[in-house]
């Protein structure tokens, strides 16, 4: 069966610093991956997603990035943290079928200080 | 653009009591629809799916969903619930590129 790997599951850095959560999926091949960040409150926001080796899409503007590096492994990054990017960040896979649903992860807590 | 709204930020309930959380969706053509629900802490975890055929749809911990086309809506009920199903419950609806669009979740508070 499919599993889906965040670490760390929590992390606690200081305004200014980088940042590199890593998203890893075993059990498929050529996996739709992605990368939400919920802030306190509740909503998801979608950050990035990707539909193959190097190919990434970004939602919206923000000091982040995403890469993808092998067929199954995502990687959320920064070189500067901001208080904002404080969250809670999860990553999702699926399918490439239309209607496939999402498979997430079970998220980072990010804490900047 | 499509959109989803969960039409309760809060749902208290006693146990054993049933409940229903609301769900309405924006479209114009075919959706799929999804429940999930986040539990402390925790990432998502899928309840149910609608993707075609019978407009009601069972998922686990005994829960149940139904599109609605004409009312463009896809709402989740449970007869019963229980302390356990205390959590945030979101819907989804997947567009043409295959992302999901999130509702802004509903938390359920079952009380004893």
């Amino acid at each position: 069966s499919q599993t889906i790997h965040q670490w760390p599951a929590t992390l606690v850095q200081p305004v200014g610093s980088p940042l590199s959560l890593e998203c890893t999926v075993e059990g498929t091949s050529n996996p739709n991956l992605y990368w939400y960040r919920q802030a306190a409150g509740r909503g998801l926001q979608l950050l990035f997603y990707s539909v193959g080796i190097g190919q990434i899409s970004s939602e919206v503007p923000q000091n982040l990035s995403a890469s993808r590096p092998q067929d199954r492994q995502f990687i959320l990054s920064s070189k500067k943290l901001l208080l904002s990017d404080s969250g809670f960040y999860l990553c999702a896979w699926s399918g490439g079928g239309g209607n496939q649903p999402q498979h997430f992860g079970d998220g980072t807590r990010l804490s900047i200080l | 653009a499509q959109s989803v709204t969960q039409l309760d930020s809060q749902v208290p309930v006693f146990e054993e009591a049933p409940v229903e959380l609301r769900c309405n969706y924006s479209s114009s053509v075919s959706v799929y629809l999804f429940w999930y629900v986040q539990y402390p802490n925790q990432g998502l975890q899928l309840l149910l799916k609608y993707l075609s055929g019978s407009t009601l749809v069972k998922g686990i911990n005994g829960f149940e969903a139904e599109f609605n086309k004409s009312q463009t809506s896809f709402h989740l009920r449970k007869p019963s619930v229980h302390i356990s199903d205390t959590a945030e419950y979101f819907c989804a609806v997947k567009v043409a590129t295959g992302k999901l669009i999130f509702g802004q979740g509903t938390t359920l508070q079952v009380k004893p």
